[in-house]
Parts: structure tokens; C-alpha cells; sequence
């Protein structure tokens, strides 16, 4: 079974809009951290904001930003002034911690993101 | 400047043949991981390694093998490549587990015929 889900697998916005990504997880885990990663098209792959389990803080880097609603285990990444350089395919990814000492990322299938100017 | 990078970018190779894939890292990370992408799907862990000459299984680790001869550098290595290995294969490294980030490799787009 899918572990991360993000359920639209496409998203298409104008220059300046706001654009919300959602994502949802599941984990048995207290302890566990969330990663949005967007895949360039010229195909690298780039961190974008970590949200761990354990705060409440709202995370924010640039115009990422993210809403995390633990008790649902929802975590959307919100991008402001949208670019046509956002275009791409964003990736929400889990980590949790389990006895033996963690493992790696697990990713979602990603939403591909269309910015027209 | 890149600080992973993966070679081929791009490889076509035939069923049963062998295919070595590489990976270099100049981040100085303890971990690296091989990750494999089909369409439709997220990025799934192959092979992870965190000290030189030592790799562990990851979550579809079936048909690879993996390689660290040193801090810098990772390999995966198909012996019999088959058809499903047919994907793009992104290499990674971070500091640590947790909550650090990865930081990937550009990918190498693989093509099993």
C-alpha cells in the first residue's frame, strides 16, 4: 500500500497565482519528518522544506511554505507569486524513525506543476 | 558546480547484458543511495550505503547490486539487466539519517531492450 499519496498527479496555475500541493502519509511512528522535493525538467532533483513531526512551527523558506496538519497526516506545500521556473514535478516524501534506526526516503508519485506566464 | 554527479546520463542496453552505473560525490556525506523512478510511481530505494565498503538492502533491492569503494564514490550494478530495469535511476547522499535532506544526482535514464 502507498505510504505517500498525492492525489493530483497534475496542476496548472498563471504567473503570480498561489498554488497549494497536497499531500497525505501514513506512519505509525511519533517520531518522523516530511520533504518536498521538486524534479527539474532538465532533471535534478531539489530540496524545497522539511517539516518534522515533532514541530509546530510553521516552516517557510522563500515562497515555499507548508501546512502541516499532523492529526490528519496532511502536509501541503503552498508556493506564493508562482514563476514559470516552478514549473516541474514536486515530490512529498517521508521519513520515520523505526527501531533498527530509520530508512530512507519513501516518495509519493509527485505532481507535475505547469506555470504559464 | 554539481557536488553529485552520476554517469551515464543515459545508457540503452540489452537483456542479460551487464550494466555498472556510477555515482560521484564531493559533499563529503557518510550516505548514498540508489534510487529507481518509473512513470507512475515515486522514487524507490535500491541500495543505501554509509561508510565505504558496505552497502545495505533497501526496499527493492531484487536483481542489483551495489558497490562503495570509497566515501565518493557509489555503483549499482545490474549483472543480468531485464526489461522491468527499464527507468531513470537517481543517486543520492546526505550527512546523515533523519531529517537532513538528500541532495541528488541529476539521474540516469535506462533503457533495457
Amino acid at each position: 500500500a502507498q505510504k505517500v499519496i498525492q492525489v493530483w498527479s497534475t496542476a496548472s496555475r498563471q504567473e503570480g497565482e498561489e498554488l497549494t500541493l497536497d499531500c497525505s502519509y501514513e506512519t505509525s511512528q511519533v517520531l518522523y519528518h516530511l520533504f518536498w522535493y521538486k524534479h527539474l525538467l532538465s532533471g535534478e532533483m531539489v530540496f524545497l522544506i522539511r517539516q518534522m513531526s515533532s514541530s509546530t512551527a510553521k516552516e517557510r523558506s522563500g515562497r515555499y511554505s507548508v501546512v502541516f496538519q499532523k492529526s490528519l497526516k496532511s502536509i501541503s506545500l503552498v508556493i506564493s507569486a508562482l514563476q514559470p521556473d516552478d514549473s516541474g514535478k514536486y515530490f512529498c516524501a517521508l521519513w520515520e524513525l523505526v527501531y533498527q534506526g530509520g530508512r530512507a526516503l519513501i516518495f509519493g508519485t509527485g505532481t507535475t506543476v505547469s506555470v504559464s506566464p | 558546480e554539481a557536488a553529485v554527479t552520476q554517469s551515464p546520463r543515459s545508457k540503452v542496453a540489452v537483456t542479460g547484458g551487464k550494466v555498472t552505473l556510477s555515482c560521484h560525490q564531493t559533499n563529503n556525506h557518510d550516505y548514498m543511495y540508489w534510487y529507481r523512478q518509473d512513470t507512475g510511481h515515486g522514487l524507490r530505494l535500491i541500495h543505501y550505503s554509509y561508510v565505504a565498503d558496505s552497502t545495505e538492502k533497501g526496499d527493492i533491492p531484487d536483481g542489483y547490486k551495489a558497490s562503495r569503494p570509497s566515501q565518493e564514490n557509489f555503483s549499482l550494478i545490474l549483472e543480468l539487466a531485464s526489461l522491468s530495469q527499464t527507468a531513470v535511476y537517481f543517486c543520492a547522499s546526505s550527512p546523515d539519517w533523519g531529517n537532513y535532506e538528500q541532495y541528488f544526482g541529476p539521474g540516469t535514464r535506462l533503457t533495457v531492450l
